[in-house]
């Protein structure tokens, strides 16, 4: 079946340094979204991507979808201490009903 | 404010014993999901559903049980089957049919369940 993969598992950066997680899928998808969980909290959406090659940017947060629609990168530009939680991505192949989600890259931002 | 309830938000529950975690929306949402999650771990689908008194296993369904007979909710009930329980749930929901680019679960706020 569909697998989903995040790497890093962890990062610790400094406050003011980058970040970039990395989702892979095994299959082509359709649809990937992302999604943050705060400590102690709940997933809440992000945002979700469609087409191949597709950048999307939320302020600091910038989003990426593969040309081949596999693989899907967030990118943090200067970390901020609110950054701190699990990032997850979703993926949803052709013959997917639901969206599968990866283990999860969770960020650390030392102040 | 349309979102998503869950209760209880602790439960505490003996071996042995069967347990209903509740879950409602108000988003008009034609899907819902139980997920569970260990520490440190990703999310894991036990059941969902897409329509009413339909519903459908996920990858760890065994020792859980759902129905849905109205479109706001959807209860969880852990049984005593489930070999270890004790482990985050999340219920969520998504519209997935009409017009609209926001297909993205809205997640509830969860419950934690641990077995005594």
């Amino acid at each position: 079946g569909q697998q989903v993969m995040q790497i890093p598992q962890y990062q610790h950066v400094q406050e003011g340094e980058d970040f970039t997680t990395y989702c892979n899928s095994s299959t082509t998808l359709s649809n990937i979204q992302w999604y943050k969980q705060r400590p102690g909290g709940h997933p809440v959406f992000l945002i979700q991507l469609v087409k191949s090659g597709e950048v999307k940017k939320q302020k600091r947060l910038t989003f990426q979808f593969g040309e081949a629609k596999k693989n899907s990168s967030l990118h943090i530009t200067a970390t901020q201490t609110t950054d701190v939680g699990t990032y997850f991505c979703a993926g949803l192949d052709n013959y997917g009903q639901n969206f599968v989600f990866g283990p999860g890259t969770r960020l650390s931002v030392l102040p | 404010d349309g979102g998503i309830t869950q209760s209880p938000k602790y439960l505490f529950r003996k071996e042995g014993q069967n347990v209903t975690l509740s879950c409602e929306q108000n988003l008009n949402h034609d899907a819902m999901y139980w997920y569970r999650q260990d520490p440190g771990q990703g999310l894991r689908l036990i059941y969902y559903s897409q329509i009413v008194n339909d519903f459908q296993k996920g990858d760890i369904a065994e020792g859980y049980s759902v129905s849905r007979e109205k479109k706001e909710s959807f209860p969880l009930t852990v049984t005593s089957a489930q070999k270890n329980p004790t482990a985050f749930y999340l219920c969520a929901s998504r519209r997935v049919w009409g017009s609209g680019a926001n297909y993205g679960y809205t997640f509830g706020s969860g419950t934690r369940l641990t077995v005594v």
